[in-house]
């Protein structure tokens, strides 16, 4: 079953604006993680926050997490078109393998 | 040269027929998953392994086996396909530890018709 849930299923904005997607998940975790799906293609690792971690940074990204709320965040700062993608959060419970969420799909207009 | 290959890229077969899916990696990693994805949904687990000796099942493991050639190799059968297995399927690997960042191939485009 999944556990994480993205927010919102699908979401749209102009180059340059900040794009902002969620994810809740259900029980307690180890770690989060948020992956990114160019169309058909394979996931790509972006970021890893532990449960121990409130906020984190790669480049334009920025991970929150709140585990008394079970929920996470990812931004994307000044958007580009080649941002354009599905991203999805995993999660990971104990000694249990990756679970991921359904996904946000982002696209930026130029 | 990519880390994680998949072959073949796309494969159309009909029901009934046995199918196998080949995943090598040049990372040297131990553990080796194998998922599908549905259009909409995330992706599900079917198998994974830890080495060459360890398999294990996923969430959706029905209608699939696998086996484990070596470090490198991961293989996903369907022994008898159907129209419901047509998904991408996806190999992924992973490092020192459960729990870390996984690299993905590109991907398995299947239809079952």
């Amino acid at each position: 079953s999944q556990q994480g849930e993205e927010d919102p299923q699908a979401l749209s904005i102009q180059e340059g604006e900040n794009a902002t997607m969620n994810c809740s998940y259900k029980t307690s975790i180890n770690n989060l993680q948020w992956y990114r799906q160019n169309s058909g293609r394979g996931l790509v690792h972006l970021i890893l926050i532990r449960s121990n971690e409130r906020e984190k940074h790669s480049g334009r990204l920025r991970v929150t997490l709140d585990t008394s709320k079970k929920s996470s965040s990812l931004l994307i700062t000044a958007s580009r078109a080649a941002d354009t993608a599905s991203y999805f959060c995993a999660t990971v419970s104990g000694y249990s393998t990756l679970t991921f969420g359904k996904g946000t799909m982002l696209l930026v207009s130029p | 040269d990519a880390d994680v290959t998949q072959t073949p890229r796309n494969r159309i077969t009909k029901t009934g027929k046995r199918i196998m899916l080949e995943c090598s990696q040049t990372k040297g990693h131990d553990r080796m998953y194998w998922y599908r994805q549905d259009p909409g949904l995330g992706l599900r687990l079917i198998y994974y392994s830890f080495d060459v000796k360890d398999i294990n099942k996923g969430e959706i493991s029905d209608g699939y086996s696998v086996s484990r050639q070596a470090q490198a190799k991961f293989s996903l059968s369907l022994e008898s396909a159907i129209p419901n297995q047509t998904a991408l399927y996806f190999c992924a690997t992973e490092g020192w530890s459960t729990g870390t960042e996984q690299f993905f191939g590109p991907g398995t485009r299947l239809t079952v018709l």
